[in-house]
């Protein structure tokens, strides 16, 4: 198993440009979750996803938009970059079941917006 | 709101000796679950242990253990036999059960002196 995939590994990107990160899993995970961190704060929930074609929202939603149409992708759409959102954005999945409930993660994307 | 607090950002130790990184919580819920996740410099989250709030015994893995006091909402990681390749940022995290959103502390870097 590949686990949970993230591409691009780094993007700098121009205020107000759009772009979208990919995330995508193999272990037919239900939840799956987009983070963002940011230096001294610890790991910060952008959106998750409890299942294919449902989603909400996390603690900083602002300026980001999700979608699952599948169980296995999860991508992760900027629609206006600005410089507020430079910070390392990690994708996680879980199996959701209580038994199981840790999360994995891709290795992460670095984003930059000038 | 549940929130994670490490009062370290950061700590040493010697190689071979032992360490313990703290880490307390604030939830209403009575079921949840406590996991501490090392970050190494290529920024790959890896889970170390988790413990199951309705658990009264410690977890432990290999050099890996905790100190889980319910009543007084502390999770604090014990690492024995310390070595350089346990040098990494570690965050604690909650989730409560059947949830899908990690809240995480603000991390502990911990160097390892040789």
């Amino acid at each position: 198993n590949a686990g949970v995939t993230q591409t691009p590994k780094f993007q700098v990107l121009k205020t107000g440009q759009s772009m979208t990160l990919q995330c995508a899993q193999d272990m037919n995970h239900e939840y799956m979750s987009w983070y963002r961190q940011d230096p001294g704060m610890g790991l910060r929930l952008i959106h998750y996803s409890v299942g294919a074609g449902i989603t909400d929202q996390g603690e900083v939603p602002n300026g980001y938009n999700v979608s699952r149409s599948t169980t296995e992708d999860f991508p992760l759409r900027l629609l206006s970059a600005a410089p507020s959102q430079t910070s390392v954005y990690f994708c996680a999945s879980s199996p959701g079941t209580r038994s199981r409930n840790e999360q994995f993660f891709g290795p992460g994307t670095r984003l930059t917006v000038l | 709101a549940q929130t994670v607090t490490q009062s370290q950002p950061e700590m040493s130790v010697q190689e071979a000796e032992t360490v313990t990184l703290s880490c307390t919580y604030d939830t209403s819920e009575s079921d949840y679950y406590l996991f501490w996740y090392k970050q190494p410099p290529s920024r790959q989250m890896i889970l170390v242990i988790r413990q199951e709030a309705y658990k009264q015994q410690n977890a432990t893995e290999n050099r890996f253990s905790v100190n889980f006091q319910k009543a007084a909402k502390s999770f604090s990681l014990k690492i024995s036999d310390s070595q350089l390749g346990d040098a990494a940022m570690y965050f604690c995290a909650y989730n409560f059960w059947g949830g899908n959103k990690l809240v995480f502390g603000a991390g502990t870097i911990l160097r390892v002196k040789s």
